[in-house]
């Protein structure tokens, strides 16, 4: 079945700082791929999104590439601010399954000025 | 607009009590979805509607019950619930298959307490 792997928090950075968090999945066919933000006692929002193949998602200064010759996801941002302090999911949704997410298990984040 | 509301925004019950959640889009999405997220984890699947009829049911159990009275509103009675169902419960919407991407758009969730 699907599933997403993402890194291990928390992931504690500086302010201005780069920011990487590993986003690996498996599907079957050709999955969308999401990255959602939550912040403390909110919802999901979502972050950016790539539908195909070498796309690129971003929005806020967050970016990732679909890159499916490493089934991989994952968010850069280069320089972090303490409002980003957040749990970060990378998820899926498999082109047969449209309607199933798959989520990892979330990574936080904490930035400190 | 990409806006989902939920209300209430915090719920206490007691185990003999029955409330609603009520969740409202007005995005023209014709899916509609149910998840129990508990503190530190993913958030997991309850329901789905699509076209107002419920098409998937995460075996979730019965004091849970899920209506669609609308294509905007969806709506979670709950009955005789166990400590235990205390979470955050949120609601998400999409576009339906064919009318392109079909990311969820989430709302802020009802944080749920069963005493």
């Amino acid at each position: 079945g699907d599933s997403v792997t993402q890194m291990e928090g928390p992931v504690t950075l500086s302010e201005e700082a780069f920011l990487t968090i590993n986003c690996t999945y498996t599907a079957t066919g050709y999955p969308s791929l999401f990255w959602y933000v939550q912040y403390p006692g909110e919802g999901l929002q979502l972050l950016l999104k790539a539908t195909k193949a070498d796309d690129k998602g971003s929005n806020k200064g967050f970016e990732a590439t679909y890159r499916k010759e490493t089934t991989s996801f994952h968010l850069e941002k280069g320089s972090v601010q303490v409002s980003d302090s957040a749990v970060y999911f990378c998820a899926l949704s498999s082109s047969g399954g449209y309607q199933k997410v798959t989520f990892g298990t979330g990574t936080k984040l904490q930035v400190i000025p | 607009d990409t806006e989902v509301t939920q209300t209430p925004k915090h719920l206490v019950m007691g185990m003999t009590n029955k409330k609603s959640l009520k969740c409202e889009q007005h995005m023209g999405h014709r899916a509609m979805y149910w998840y129990k997220q508990k503190a530190k984890k993913p958030p997991e699947l309850m329901f789905v509607y699509s076209y107002e009829k419920l098409s998937i049911n995460e075996s979730v159990p019965s004091r849970f019950s899920p209506e669609c009275p609308n294509s905007s509103l969806l709506n979670l009675h709950l009955h005789a619930l166990q400590p235990e169902d205390s979470a955050l419960y949120l609601c998400a919407s999409s576009q339906e298959k064919g009318a392109g991407s079909y990311e969820q758009y989430f709302g802020p969730g009802t944080r749920l307490t069963v005493t």
